[in-house]
């Protein structure tokens, strides 16, 4: 069956550094792959989208990955500020359809 | 341009009951969604609707109907509530369909006793 696994419920990195969210997948072959971001008591927030012939996109400090062959997206986030706080969700879109990983809830350290 | 708008923001009901949760976009989307979220589920969609007048199932369609009302407008029914219906509600919009971003509401908290 499909799966989307990210790599952990919560991670917590000391700011100003990179902080590194893993989405891999099993039995998808998605055209393309989205990150959200949540805030608590709100709705996601898109953040980017990468097709599967991208091998890599950015946006300000945000860079995201997405290797078809180790079926992962990397989500990177330079130069972390406690305002990143929040949870990440990924996202694939494929056949017709779009399914969401859990998310991982990054906290920024002071 | 407040994007998409949904209401109520809370709601308990007692099993049994029904309601309907409100859903509103002013983006001139074509497609809109129905999804619900559970802790250690993720979001999982509902019902969606790639076009007005059209309405397909999503992955968890059981105890739910959805009705296109135009094209700004998507309600999601519960017409018979039951405590596994617990839940927070988001309404989303697109453009396209299962193609670009997705842009979704601030929710609502649904609570079944």
């Amino acid at each position: 069956s499909q799966k989307i696994e990210q790599n952990s419920e919560a991670l917590n990195i000391q700011e100003g550094k990179t902080a590194t969210l893993t989405c891999n997948y099993t039995n998808y072959s998605p055209a393309y792959l989205q990150w959200y971001r949540q805030d608590p008591g709100r709705g996601p927030v898109f953040l980017l989208l990468i097709r599967e012939n991208e091998k890599e996109k950015r946006k300000e400090r945000l860079k995201v990955t997405f290797d078809t062959t180790l079926k992962q997206s990397l989500f990177h986030i330079t130069a972390s500020q406690p305002a990143d706080s929040a949870t990440y969700l990924c996202a694939l879109v494929g056949n017709e359809k779009l399914t969401f990983g859990t998310g991982t809830r990054l906290t920024i350290i002071p | 341009n407040a994007g998409v708008t949904q209401t109520p923001k809370f709601q308990v009901l007692k099993t049994g009951q029904s309601m309907t949760l409100q859903c509103a976009q002013d983006m001139n989307h074509n497609s809109m969604y129905w999804y619900r979220q559970d802790p250690g589920m993720g979001l999982r969609l509902i019902y969606y609707s790639a076009s007005e007048g059209t309405t397909d199932k999503g992955e968890v369609p059981n105890g739910y109907n959805v009705s296109r009302l135009n094209k700004r407008e998507f309600s999601l029914r519960l017409e018979s509530a039951a405590p596994s219906q617990t839940s927070v509600y988001f309404c989303a919009s697109e453009t396209g369909t299962f193609e670009g971003k997705q842009f979704f509401g601030p929710g609502t908290r649904l609570t079944v006793l």
